[in-house]
């Protein structure tokens, strides 16, 4: 099975930051990734899919890169609204799928 | 609007049964992947079941032999059956719709789950 390793598993920083996430994979996942915001007693929502393409709806401070093993969640200037955490999800087959561990974005 | 409406979470005993619906709306069920996800209390998400909108039915390692997703088709709700239920499937099941990429799918939208507590 593929593994998904995201870092930090904590992130604090302040209204205004530049804020990135990292999420690698164990093997090649090609562009095939989604990333999802899940904030507190809440279900998740969908951020990102095929690596950078941004789901409907979603601001433009979200975006996402990468292929292969490696992506990034970048938020450009983070907002009130972005404190929550993050999971990244590799589709890259049929059948299984596989989150990261998350990411916590607190406030510094 | 796309909407999915878990119910059925409740207190269990060990070696129990429970089954959770998901009732959806704004879509057809049939038409889509549709599959489960759990979060236990203070814990990451982890896939746990889904169907393909054929009906090929996929579980993860620790549910198999022990869930069964199915659908009702005529009711556009998603269903999980859960038996022999032990303390480590305590958490909340989300049901979320998967949408087909090509090679797999992702999660477009999701409930606000259900909690299933396994104690005695």
């Amino acid at each position: 099975d593929i593994q998904m390793t995201q870092s930090p598993s904590t992130l604090s920083a302040s209204i205004g930051d530049r804020v990135t996430i990292t999420c690698r994979a164990s093997q090649s996942i090609s562009g095939y990734l989604a990333w999802y915001q899940q904030r507190s007693g809440k279900g998740p929502k969908l951020l990102i899919y095929k690596a950078s393409t941004l789901e409907r709806g979603v601001p433009s401070r979200f975006s996402g890169s990468g292929s292969g093993t490696e992506f990034t969640l970048t938020i450009s200037s983070l907002q009130p609204d972005d404190f929550a955490t993050y999971y990244c999800q590799h589709y890259n087959s049929y059948s299984h799928v596989t989150f990261g561990q998350g990411t916590k974005v607190e406030m510094k | 609007e796309v909407q999915l409406v878990e119910s059925g979470g409740d207190l269990v005993q060990p070696g129990g049964s429970l089954r959770l619906s998901c009732a959806a709306s704004g879509f057809s069920v049939s038409s889509n992947y549709m599959g489960w996800v759990r979060q236990a209390p203070g814990k990451g998400l982890e896939w746990v079941s889904v169907t393909s909108s054929g009906g090929i039915l996929y579980y993860a390692d620790s549910v198999r032999d022990r869930f069964t997703i199915s659908r009702d088709n005529a009711k556009n709700t998603l269903f999980l059956h859960m038996s022999s239920l032990r303390a480590e499937d305590t958490a909340v099941y989300f049901c979320a719709r998967g949408w087909w990429d090509l090679r797999g799918y992702y999660f477009d939208y999701w409930g606000q789950g259900t909690l299933v507590t396994v104690s005695s």
